[in-house]
């Protein structure tokens, strides 16, 4: 089983709507948990870290469930500039970080 | 933006030629990764450094090698580059392992 798994999509909504995607993860004991954002061809950039209470930043929430050992990342009121691959970020048993293979999102006008 | 550089940008080989990629981070952080980047697999780690001349390998290690000198370089090299190879690399920096890694522009590199 891989370390960190997410539906690679892709996920095609109407700007303004809202996107919301999991990604499960293999070791119960992991402690740090972080969502990237990677635009074609460029490298991965670091959107928001990931709290056991759940955060915000802006337009973006991020939820943490232990329980079912998965996080998720929800964007409300789309911009066209949303469109990029999202990546999970979870760290394993060698306290390493693990990447996702990414679940891509593409805002239309 | 974390000061992080990688050169060359681009580079095409052919097989069985040496490669060199370096990775220049001006942000003092102790830990440094190599990553390569396929359709299909994510980003894969190759190898890794916890500081100078301490590497560890990564899950795609072979064929590949490494050094640190400097806390602010770190060298990947191809001893002899193959086909399968080719592929973007980035290069990441963290405080602490298990901290957020900041990454570089990346390198891609065509072996033919």
């Amino acid at each position: 089983r891989k370390e960190v798994e997410q539906d690679p999509g892709p996920f095609n909504v109407p700007e303004g709507a809202t996107v919301a995607f999991n990604c499960t993860y293999s070791n119960s004991a992991s402690q740090s948990f972080f969502w990237y954002r990677q635009d074609c061809r460029k490298e991965p950039k670091l959107l928001m870290s990931v709290y056991s209470s759940g955060n915000e930043d802006g337009r973006f929430t991020a939820q943490l469930n232990r329980a079912s050992q998965y996080i998720s990342l929800l964007i409300r009121d789309s911009k066209l500039s949303d469109s990029a691959t999202y990546l999970c970020v979870v760290n394993g048993n060698d306290y390493k970080l693990s990447f996702g293979a990414g679940t891509t999102v593409t805002v239309r006008a | 933006d974390a000061g992080i550089t990688q050169s060359p940008r681009h580079k095409v080989t052919e097989t069985g030629t040496p490669v060199t990629l370096r990775c220049h981070q001006t942000e003092n952080h102790r830990y440094m990764y190599w990553y390569r980047q396929d359709p299909g697999h994510g980003l894969r780690l190759i190898h890794y450094s916890y500081g100078v001349k301490d590497t560890d390998k990564g899950e795609v290690s072979d064929g590949y090698s490494v050094s640190r000198s400097k806390t602010e370089d770190f060298l990947l090299t191809l001893e002899s580059a193959t086909s399968s190879q080719t592929s973007v690399y980035f290069c990441a920096i963290s405080e602490e392992i298990y901290n957020e890694q900041f990454f570089g522009p990346g390198t891609r590199l065509t072996v033919l």
